[in-house]
């Protein structure tokens, strides 16, 4: 079965950093392009950017870029997304998802999601 | 940048019927249309790809439609496992992308 396993619930304060996972199994990890996925409570899915894990190409949102950082581990099949320096408004669920295939750009198993809580 | 607008933002509907979601791009985006459905606390799911084609698994009663700028989702004969909130995508200018604002499928 081909399953994204995220890491869980953060809860931290402005200003710290914090680095979550989103780890693939069943299938060729570095085959597939790994997206990021913002919601905000309540609200829609925003694209954060894109990680091949293949060669660890990255391509953020221009509404991201800055101020997340895509990375990857082939050895263990996990990609994470990680911050620096969190602010208030990074409360969200974040989720990790496969991009089918070259030149097939749906997403496709997604991460269970991770909640991130930035609160002082 | 490539927007998505959806409509309507929610819906109430009854089970039984037929109910369409339109999604319209800012600009001609082929067929590189996707529909996800999102349940309450759950990640979204893949339901339709290249805008009428029906992801493995899902019920036939999901139905995708249209091209350039104008598609439809539809689900004809609503169970109550599809009250949920429903999502288009664009992959036209891949590998950038974007998301409709969603429209929540609501129980009349």
């Amino acid at each position: 079965e081909v399953q994204l396993v995220q890491s869980g619930a953060a809860v931290k304060k402005p200003g710290e950093s914090l680095r979550i996972s989103c780890q693939g199994s069943g299938y060729m990890f570095s085959s597939h392009w790994i997206i990021w996925v913002r919601q905000v409570p309540g609200k829609g899915l925003e694209w954060m950017g894109w990680i091949d894990p293949g060669d660890s190409y990255t391509l953020y949102s221009p509404s991201f870029e800055g101020h997340v950082t895509i990375s990857v581990d082939r050895s263990i099949a996990t990609a994470y997304l990680q911050w620096t320096t969190l602010k208030a408004s990074d409360t969200a669920i974040y989720y990790c998802a496969r991009r089918q295939d070259l030149g097939e750009n749906w997403f496709d198993p997604w991460g269970q999601g991770t909640l991130v809580t930035v609160s002082s | 940048d490539i927007q998505m607008t959806q409509s309507p933002s929610s819906l109430s509907a009854s089970v039984g019927d037929r109910v369409t979601i339109t999604c319209r791009a800012s600009q001609s985006i082929s067929s590189y249309l996707n529909w996800y459905q999102q349940k309450p606390g759950k990640a979204p799911e893949l339901l339709i790809f290249g805008a009428s084609a029906l992801q493995s698994g899902v019920p036939s009663r999901f139905s995708g439609s249209g091209s350039g700028t104008d598609f439809t989702l539809t689900i004809s004969g609503l169970q109550p496992e599809d009250f949920a909130t429903y999502y288009c995508q664009q992959s036209y200018n891949a590998p950038m992308s974007s998301f409709g604002q969603g429209t929540k499928l609501q129980i009349k």
